[in-house]
């Protein structure tokens, strides 16, 4: 079976800084990662995905994700945030038929 | 905007009643999911249809059905509604079913059962 525990429920930061969302994965199969975005009210958007390659990742809006397969981790990352990255976030891993399983979520919020 | 609709936005309705939510996926998309997002379970996935044939369940109660039409698009239909239920419906689309195709997400059907 998969799942994903993300280690922190809310997360908040100043404007300009750097941020760490944190994920942890297990998986018994080939491992597929994501990250999404959820906006109060909208819907989900897909920031970043790891499938196999390069373990650094990078995504939409300045985020990136670095894979590591020994730590089972999948943190996303962002050098310095902005207001409008206030917002939800989601880890999740995929089976082969593109079933995800998420995390609880980690609530971003970034104060002026 | 990723191109794929829900309908209702907002649906209010009583225990033990049946509602239907609508989801049409993006054009060309044959693959649709549907998910449940409830403050208690977080984001859960439902079931997956491609091409109108289920091709994978989720955690979706024996009260819960769902069917993918000739048209590409899907309904999800909640009978015997429980207070528990409440929650926000996403359905997603992709191309094809498997990892390597993105699922675009619709923005929702938030069902309030009172």
């Amino acid at each position: 079976a998969q799942s994903v525990t993300q280690l922190d429920s809310q997360v908040p930061v100043f404007e300009e800084a750097p941020v760490e969302l944190r994920c942890n994965y297990s998986s018994s199969v080939s491992v597929y990662l994501f990250w999404y975005v959820q906006y109060p009210n909208q819907g989900l958007q897909l920031l970043l995905k790891y499938l196999s390659g390069s373990t650094l990742v990078k995504g939409i809006n300045g985020f990136e994700a670095e894979f590591n397969k020994s730590q089972t981790s999948f943190h996303l990352r962002k050098p310095s945030v902005h207001i409008s990255d206030t917002a939800e976030y989601f880890c999740a891993v995929s089976d082969v038929n593109g079933k995800l399983t998420f995390g609880q979520g980690t609530i971003l919020t970034v104060h002026p | 905007d990723s191109g794929v609709t829900q309908t209702p936005k907002h649906l209010i309705t009583a225990t033990g009643q049946r509602v239907t939510l609508r989801c049409s996926p993006r054009s060309g998309d044959l693959s649709v999911y549907w998910y449940q997002q409830s403050l208690d379970q977080g984001l859960q996935f439902l079931i997956q249809y491609y091409n109108g044939e289920e091709r994978a369940k989720g955690n979706i109660l024996e009260r819960f059905s769902a069917q993918q039409f000739p048209d590409l698009h899907s309904e999800l239909n909640l009978s015997s509604l429980e207070l528990g239920d409440s929650a926000l419906y996403f359905c997603a689309s992709s191309v094809s079913p498997g990892t390597h195709y993105e699922q675009y997400f619709g923005p929702g059907t938030r069902l309030t059962v009172t």
